[in-house]
């Protein structure tokens, strides 16, 4: 069946840092792939999202290339800031779908 | 500018006893979706609902019970709460069932089963 997998945290960088979150999928057909992210205390919310191969999502200075090749979308920032840090969600679905699969997040602080 | 709203936020309650989580989206989206989320378990899909009166069953159904009487309102119950059911519960909706369309979801309730 359809499945994510997800780089495990925490992950504790330095403002300003590099950050990659991994995020590979499997799935039958061409699903459509999705970053969430959850802040302390909210609910998800849609980071940015793309839908077919080759396809490039971005937001917030964060971004993710859709890899049909390697089934990856990893995500990207190349500064994170004290402000991005919370629980990131990786989520793939089929196009003719309507479950979402999750991956199991990853938790990241960004210290000062 | 309400959007997706849950209700409790927070609910403590004893094995054995009936919970019922509430969700209202202001939206008129059609679908509807409950899921829980655990710990190394990211989150799973618990029923979703594609109008008033369909509903259907996720990855984890076993347990609940849900019903949308209403397009905005899609409640979901626990009708003998076990402590394996402790876990945050998320509600989202969308418009159609189309692999593009973005979820919303709301703030999430937080359910402790002593």
């Amino acid at each position: 069946g359809d499945s994510v997998t997800q780089m495990e945290g925490p992950v504790t960088l330095s403002e300003e840092a590099f950050l990659t979150i991994n995020c590979t999928y499997t799935a039958t057909g061409y699903p459509s792939l999705f970053w969430y992210v959850q802040y302390p205390g909210e609910g998800l919310q849609l980071l940015l999202k793309a839908t077919k191969a080759d396809d490039k999502g971005s937001n917030k200075g964060f971004e993710a290339t859709y890899r049909k090749e390697t089934t990856s979308f990893h995500l990207e920032k190349g500064s994170v800031q004290v402000s991005d840090s919370a629980v990131y969600f990786c989520a793939i679905t089929a196009n003719t779908g309507n479950q979402f699969y999750f991956g199991t997040g990853t938790s990241l602080t960004v210290i000062p | 500018d309400a959007g997706i709203t849950q209700s409790p936020r927070y609910k403590i309650t004893e094995t054995g006893r009936q919970v019922t989580l509430m969700c209202h989206q202001t939206w008129s989206h059609s679908y509807m979706f409950w899921y829980r989320q655990d710990l190394g378990h990211g989150l799973r899909l618990i029923y979703y609902s594609a109008a008033a009166d369909i509903t259907d069953k996720g990855e984890v159904p076993d347990g609940y019970v849900v019903s949308r009487s209403k397009t905005e309102n899609f409640p979901l119950t626990l009708e003998s709460a076990t402590r394996s059911q402790t876990s945050v519960y998320f509600c989202a909706s969308s418009v159609s069932a189309g692999g593009q369309e973005t979820q919303y979801f709301g703030p999430g309730t937080r359910l402790l089963v002593l």
